[in-house]
Parts: C-alpha cells; structure tokens; sequence
C-alpha cells in the first residue's frame, strides 16, 4: 500500500497554468477511472475538487480540471489566482482500500 | 446541511485505547459509505478505514489492520473507530468522511479529532 506519487511543490504567477501529477501503479490509478483531488488551505478541512478524473462538483471553478494518461493523474488550475494557493492531494480507488498522494504545495507567486 | 462531528480524541499512552466518534445529520447515514482518514501534523492525507451502509463490508489501510476497528450505527447516525495498541506513529488529526460509492470522492468531511499517543 504505497502512497501515489505528488511533486512536493509547484508554483506559478497569477493568470498562469499549472499542472500536478499524481503517480500511481495500474493497481490504483491505473486501473480504476476513480481519481480525486482535494484541496487543503492551512488549517482547514480538505475540498474536492475533482472526481472521477475529470468530473467537478458543484460550486469548483472550471479553472481547475482533471486528466490521466495511463497511471499518472493531472490536476490542471487555469488563470491561477491567489486564492489557489494551498495543498493538493490526489486519491485513487485501488480495490478495497483508497490511497492518497503526499499532497503538493501549489504557491501563487 | 450536512454535518460530521468528530469526538473522543485526546491524550493516551503507547499501546492504550481510544474510540473516536463521528455524528451525522442533515443525510440518511445509511445511504453512504463513511470513512476515516487522518493527517499527522505537517503531513499529508492517509486513508485509515472505511464501511458500507450496512456495516457488513468494512477494510483498512495495512498500517491499523488488527489495531483498529470501524463500526457504525444508523439508528444513532453515529461513526465509530475503535483504536487499539495505540503507537506514537498514529498520533494525527482523525477526519470523518462520506462518500456515495465504495471508490471514494469524499465531498463532506468533519472538523476532526487530534489524536496524540504519547508517554
């Protein structure tokens, strides 16, 4: 049961594209089309932000979008914004158990 | 509104016990799956454990399997986790979680419960 694989850090300037990557094995990520990202700001609770590797709910700016291509995930944030700065993590259904990635700092600079 | 509330967490020795306690309202608890996930201070997300509406499927990380037991009953809308032979390295931030299917997209998450096991 290893965690999926995140960059500890990402960055980018305000109005710009930043992509994470999220890399699993064909056990978890791989394998099943249900991928998740949440985010983190400090102190808080984390948010989905995207379910099934693509999917938004309610309320998750289209900014932010989700892709995989084979066993890594995406997560993509458009037109970064301020409040975008915080922690990423991905998710992936692995068969009876979930696995989390170490989470990725994403920084607004 | 959907509500999670966690309780029971605190200070205990290595190798004690400790039952956390999830309490939800605004849902019908038995339509979801609920699960646990904890946050070590600093760190990242872990998947601890998770049941089925009925309680009849439940599974856990490696790191807590034989230790830690999660129950639930829908009568009292009420999580449960139990936590046996406690270590240092389970000292964390408990989260109580929902999802609609077995393969998580956790979309409501509690405040959570600081667990520290220290001597």
């Amino acid at each position: 049961q290893s965690a999926l694989t995140q960059p500890p850090s990402a960055s980018g300037s305000p109005g710009q594209s930043v992509t994470i990557s999220c890399t699993g094995t064909s056990s978890d990520v791989g394998g099943y089309n249900y991928v998740s990202w949440y985010q983190q700001h400090p102190g808080k609770v984390p948010k989905l932000m995207i379910y099934e590797v693509s999917k938004r709910p309610s309320g998750v700016p289209d900014r932010f979008s989700g892709s995989k291509s084979g066993n890594t995930a995406s997560l993509t944030v458009s037109g970064l914004q301020a409040e975008d700065e915080a922690d990423y993590y991905c998710s992936s259904y692995a068969g009876s158990i979930l696995l989390f990635g170490g989470g990725t700092k994403l920084t607004v600079l | 509104e959907v509500q999670l509330v966690e309780s029971g967490g605190g200070l205990v020795q290595p190798g004690g016990s400790l039952r956390l306690s999830c309490a939800a309202s605004g849902f019908t608890l038995s339509s979801y799956w609920m699960h646990w996930v904890r946050q070590a201070p600093g760190k990242g997300l872990v998947w601890v454990s998770r049941i089925n509406g009925d309680g009849g499927s439940t599974s856990y990380a490696d790191s807590v399997k034989g230790r830690f037991t999660i129950s639930r009953d829908n009568a009292k809308n009420t999580l449960y986790l139990q936590m046996n032979s406690l270590r240092a390295e389970d000292t964390a931030v408990y989260y109580c979680t929902r999802s609609s299917y077995s393969y998580g997209q956790f979309d409501y998450w509690g405040q959570g419960t600081l667990v520290t096991v220290s001597s």
